[in-house]
């Protein structure tokens, strides 16, 4: 158990709608990380969250926005979703602000239909 | 940006044998290098990690290799068992605060 806990583990729904992960880091981490994977892109960086600021962004699109509370938990919401959204998705969290030793949740796997 | 290829895609062994994963990255000024093993249904798992300024690093049966002049680095399973059968990941980082670049991973498989 990474410490990590991402709910929910499952989420299935309609294009066009808009749903929301959650994150709740490692006791103690202040950074939150969130992730893609998928078959043909890999694990793909979305964004970063560092004690409640954004710190860095990857490859997320407009539609996807995240954000990091005062509890440190995370929140990444995805909307006007489409079938090519379906993927794996992963929150990690670290003690610093930099993307090292990174312990990852079990991930929601998002199915778009 | 940063780009790592990982070769091979799969890997298949014996029980007993040893098992090499190679990874070439792009980005120079990168200087840190993780492996990440993922078990099916799981979150991938920090391993090893080895920072620019060493060429080598080993814990037990895994080891790490760092060749900064050609950009490449190679993890090295010894005595490989059933249970090391998963998913393997480099990536490369360091250069910008949570930017970690994965390669597209190796489906390592041990057979008994």
């Amino acid at each position: 158990d990474s410490g990590v806990t991402q709910t929910p583990k499952h989420l299935i729904t309609a294009t066009g709608q808009r749903v929301t992960l959650r994150c709740s880091p490692r006791s103690g981490d202040l950074s939150v990380y969130w992730y893609q994977q998928s078959l043909d892109q890999g694990l793909q960086f979305l964004i970063q969250y560092y004690n409640g600021e954004e710190r860095a962004k990857g490859n997320i699109l407009e539609r996807f926005s995240a954000q990091q509370f005062p509890d440190l938990h995370s929140e990444l919401n995805l909307s006007s979703l489409e079938l090519g959204d379906s993927a794996l998705y992963f929150c990690a969290s670290s003690v610093t602000g930099r993307a090292e030793k990174l312990f990852f949740g079990s991930g929601t796997q998002l199915s778009v239909l | 940006g940063e780009n790592v290829e990982q070769h091979p895609s799969t890997l298949s062994v014996q029980e007993g044998d040893s098992a090499v994963i190679k990874c070439t990255y792009s980005d120079s000024a990168s200087n840190y290098f993780p492996w990440y093993k993922q078990e099916l249904g799981k979150g991938p798992q920090l391993i090893i990690d080895i920072r620019s300024n060493v060429g080598e690093k080993k814990d037990q049966r895994i080891a790490v290799t760092l060749n900064k002049t050609a950009k490449h680095f190679s993890l090295h399973i010894t005595e490989t068992q059933p249970e090391d059968s998963a998913v393997y990941f480099c990536a490369a980082g360091g250069t910008s605060y949570g930017k970690l670049t994965f390669g597209q991973g190796t489906i390592l498989t041990v057979h008994p």
